[in-house]
């Protein structure tokens, strides 16, 4: 498709499972971003990759917390030993090269919604 | 360190009445200014974006926005509002790139027949 994919949409997992993402960004975007939103609030950064490489990851909570991107184009976030509190919509966004001629515009998925009972 | 706060958490307007939602920010540099809308089931679409030069911008579906730098204010706009405008709206502040932009936490709106 033409868009940002993010698989699976929901995804229902027990405290201490470990969980994957994955993201599938607009072809050619060489930038993509992982955000969390949780209810009632606005997305929370927490890392963005250049290529293949993660240019910053500042906003990974805890080790629990990786990301991998190995090919420049899919991406993987990858949580272990879940806990209730990482339940929420984690959003993946790529953006094109930056400084080209639509820097700064976000493009997103429509979100994968985690639930850890 | 840079944030952005939305006042209003929720507003409701009649259909075809205009509105405002608020957008202030906290950032140490230049900054470069976002609003997004989060429509049920879909995902975040950037209705317009700030970066330089003229302080009111104008975006998809009818929206504007309006720098100010000595309030640092950044507010949405919309003279005539549609039944399909209801959703949730974030503002956002961050670097060009936007790669580690700092997001509000949202306005949502209604719209009354």
């Amino acid at each position: 498709g033409a868009g940002v994919s993010q698989t699976p949409s929901n995804k229902v997992t027990e405290k201490g499972k470990y969980v994957e993402l994955r993201c599938d960004p607009i072809s050619g975007h060489t930038a993509l971003y992982w955000y969390r939103q949780s209810l009632g609030q606005g997305p929370e950064f927490l890392i963005y990759f250049q290529g293949t490489g993660a240019a910053d990851d500042s906003g990974l909570p805890n080790d629990r917390f990786f990301a991998v991107r190995p090919e420049g184009s899919v991406s993987t976030l990858k949580i272990q030993r879940t806990e209730r509190g990482d339940s929420a919509v984690y959003l993946c966004a790529s953006s094109p090269e930056r400084g080209g001629p639509r820097p700064g515009e976000l493009f997103f998925g429509e979100g994968s919604r985690l639930t850890v009972l | 360190a840079q944030s952005v706060t939305q006042p209003d958490i929720h507003i409701t307007v009649s259909e075809g009445a205009s509105l405002e939602l608020r957008c202030n920010y906290s950032y140490g540099a230049t900054p470069y200014l976002f609003w997004y809308v989060q429509s049920p089931g879909q995902g975040l679409q950037l209705l317009l974006k700030y970066f330089s030069g003229d302080t009111l911008v104008q975006g998809i579906k009818g929206f504007e926005a309006e720098f100010k730098r000595s309030q640092s204010s950044f507010n949405l706009r919309k003279p005539s509002v549609h039944w399909s405008d209801a959703a949730e709206y974030f503002c956002a502040v961050g670097a060009r790139d936007a790669g580690k932009s700092t997001f509000g936490d949202g306005t949502t709106l209604t719209v009354k027949p």
